[in-house]
């Protein structure tokens, strides 16, 4: 089963713009993550949100999470090359933990 | 920080032989998984595993096994391989916690069944 799905699939943007991905999912869950994979690596954990919170900050990462809605959006401010990467979001299945869902990703490419 | 290692990055191998993937983790994550991932459709849960000789199947386990002996140690066991099997398999760990805490990935072993 696939929970999250990005939006949009691929993104082109240049240095210094703003960049936002979206996901939606299908079950009810207790909190969401987004991930960055680089080109032929593993997948690293950028930032959790749970389902009782709105939003959060990192950096210069700011994620929002809308429960009615079942989205959240990941917004990446004064993009940089070193940005360029797939963003997955990744959400539990309501079982009480353990089994992560990721969607498909959306591959961004950030120009200098 | 936590380090994942997965065995091979690149492993080439021929229809119906068994394949093993192995991955060790060094910071005592009682939970381990392992996701393949393919164009277009993201990653998608293989088997996982809470606790040393305990597994779990997720969404795609047909074709692949698990074994998990000890803790930092969870191998996937492709028992007659196939080209549909060709694909970036990733192994990832995480602390047992109530709810979803961060997955910590290894760098993925890319498979080829010719």
């Amino acid at each position: 089963s696939q929970q999250g799905e990005e939006d949009p699939q691929a993104l082109s943007i240049q240095e210094g713009e703003n960049a936002t991905m979206n996901c939606s999912y299908k079950t009810s869950i207790n909190n969401l993550q987004w991930y960055r994979q680089n080109s032929g690596r593993g997948l690293v954990h950028l930032i959790l949100i749970r389902s009782n919170e709105r939003e959060k900050h990192s950096g210069r990462l700011r994620v929002t999470l809308d429960t009615s809605k079942k989205s959240s959006s990941l917004l990446i401010t004064a993009s940089q090359a070193a940005d360029t990467a797939s963003y997955f979001c990744a959400t539990d299945e309501n079982t009480g933990g353990f089994k992560t869902i990721f969607g498909a990703g959306t591959r961004l490419f950030v120009k200098a | 920080d936590v380090k994942v290692t997965q065995s091979s990055r690149y492993l080439v191998k021929r229809t119906g032989e068994k394949v093993f993937l192995e991955c060790v983790q060094d910071m005592d994550h009682e939970n381990m998984f392992w996701y393949r991932q393919d164009p277009g459709l993201g990653l998608r849960l293989i088997y996982f595993s809470y606790d040393v000789k305990m597994k779990e199947k997720g969404d795609i386990p047909e074709g692949y096994s698990v074994s998990r002996e000890k803790k930092e140690r969870f191998s996937l066991i492709l028992e007659s391989a196939s080209t549909n099997q060709t694909s970036m398999y990733l192994c990832a760990s995480s602390h047992a916690q109530w709810d979803n805490s961060p997955l910590h990935f290894g760098n993925g072993t890319r498979l080829t069944v010719t």
